[in-house]
């Protein structure tokens, strides 16, 4: 089955702090990847995606096929960043979301 | 990013009836539309993708004659819940998307429907 594993549903990090949230994912194939972020009482929001290799907001992941993994990184957290996020994967015309993690900056 | 507005923003309705919800893509031309449901400190569960002018198709565990979608112009789609029941009560968000070479979605902020 094509799926994403979030396996963390809190992180809890130290301001200043480096990130990193994990996410493997479950697919026959290339998979197209992307991480996605809703802040508190906002809608979802795309936050990268794996093959524009850009990084938003300091944040960056790569796709490692060995360990079908596509974790989430960045190395300060930031108060800001506080919000629940969810790895992604597309799925032909569809893309379908882990659980997603909730990370908790502390100040 | 894209315009996506959606309408309710929240409902409250009794038990037993229907609730049509909104969702318009403003600035650009939604070839396909996606429906999702989001419980409480769930992740969201695709029900239903739809195209232009076509039927949609469903998600299995998703029944269709509840979950009534629209999709008749590029620029509008309803989602109708009938006959709602308290365990409809949940947030649905759509998701448009123009196709294209990066075929991104966009997000409609959603709708929280309350079913008493």
């Amino acid at each position: 089955a094509q799926r994403v594993t979030q396996p963390e549903k809190l992180l809890s990090v130290f301001k200043g702090a480096p990130v990193e949230l994990k996410c493997n994912y479950s697919y026959s194939g290339s998979p197209e990847l992307f991480w996605y972020v809703q802040y508190s009482r906002q809608r979802l929001q795309l936050l990268l995606r794996h093959i524009s290799r850009e990084s938003i907001k300091g944040f960056t992941a790569d796709l490692n096929k060995g360990e079908t993994s596509f974790h989430l990184k960045k190395p300060f957290a930031q108060e800001e960043d506080s919000a629940m996020y969810y790895c992604a994967l597309r799925r032909g015309d569809k893309i379908i979301f882990g659980k997603g993690t909730r990370l908790h900056i502390l100040p | 990013g894209a315009v996506v507005s959606q309408h309710p923003s929240w409902v409250i309705c009794k038990s037993g009836t229907s609730v049509k919800i909104e969702c318009r893509s403003l600035d650009f031309q939604a070839t396909t539309m996606f429906w999702y449901r989001q419980f409480p400190k769930q992740s969201l569960m695709l029900m239903a993708t739809s195209n232009e002018g076509s039927k949609a198709t469903y998600e299995q565990g998703v029944e269709k004659d509840k979950f009534l979608i629209n999709h008749a112009s590029l620029t509008l789609s309803t989602l109708t819940v009938t006959s709602a029941h308290p365990e409809d009560s949940s947030f649905y968000i759509c998701s448009p998307s123009a196709g294209g070479p990066y075929n991104e979605q966009f997000f409609g902020p959603g709708t929280r429907l309350t079913v008493l």
